[in-house]
């Protein structure tokens, strides 16, 4: 089975452009999770999703990032404009529907993005 | 607010030994999971070990196993016969008592295995 797909695997852009992150969840799973790892912060959430809807989007560090989930099989986050303070290592994640409870999430690869 | 903390950013152990990797948390609740990820250079995250907190026993796969202890709000991994595919981040997490709520990560604890 497909894992949750991740695309690009690096982007290196010039602050000031505009970046978009994709994210496929795996089939099936309803709850889609974005997280940032940085040195200095460590993995934080910056939004979920349960079926397409954002529920909690507290983590989002300012107006320049935004996400999206349209339909059940792909969500975006994009920042615009960039910073380099925004480089670090962008996760996706998915889980099923919580039956039994305590269902684990599954990663993506993960995008690191540089912003220079 | 869910916190989590694990106390040792290094750890380092001989090839074949037994290492344990602390983690404690802070929650108001009572019902809600505990997870250990794994996270080798390749940045991929990788489940390790998971623990219900309405079950006493504790967690066993394979090799890892974890010693929760509810009351103290701790929850340690331990790795038997550690091998050096083992070395890597490993990040303790909780969630709330469903598979759709965040995990809250803590930072995490960088194993190195001796040959």
């Amino acid at each position: 089975d497909a894992g949750v797909i991740q695309s690009p695997r690096h982007e290196v852009t010039e602050m000031g452009q505009e970046v978009t992150l994709r994210c496929k969840p795996i089939s099936g799973h309803n709850s889609l999770f974005w997280y940032r790892q940085t040195m200095m912060r460590g993995l934080e959430l910056l939004i979920y999703f349960n079926n397409n809807v954002p529920i909690d989007d507290s983590g989002m560090p300012e107006d320049r990032f935004s996400a999206k989930m349209p339909n059940a099989s792909f969500s975006t986050l994009k920042i615009q404009p960039s910073e380099p303070r925004d480089s670090a290592v962008y996760f996706c994640a998915s889980s099923p529907r919580g039956f039994p409870p305590g269902q684990p999430q599954h990663f993506g690869d993960g995008t690191r993005l540089s912003i220079l | 607010a869910q916190t989590v903390t694990q106390s040792q950013p290094e750890m380092s152990v001989q090839e074949a030994e037994t290492v344990t990797l602390s983690c404690t948390y802070d929650t108001s609740e009572s019902d809600y999971y505990l997870f250990w990820y794994k996270q080798p250079p390749s940045r991929q995250m990788i489940l390790v070990i998971r623990q219900e907190a309405y079950k006493q026993q504790n967690a066993t796969e394979n090799r890892f196993s974890v010693n929760f202890q509810k009351a103290a709000k701790s929850f340690s991994l331990k790795i038997s016969d550690s091998q050096l595919g083992d070395a890597a981040m490993y990040f303790c997490a909780y969630s709330l008592n469903s598979g759709n709520t965040p995990l809250v990560f803590g930072k995490g604890t960088r194993l190195s295995v001796i040959a």
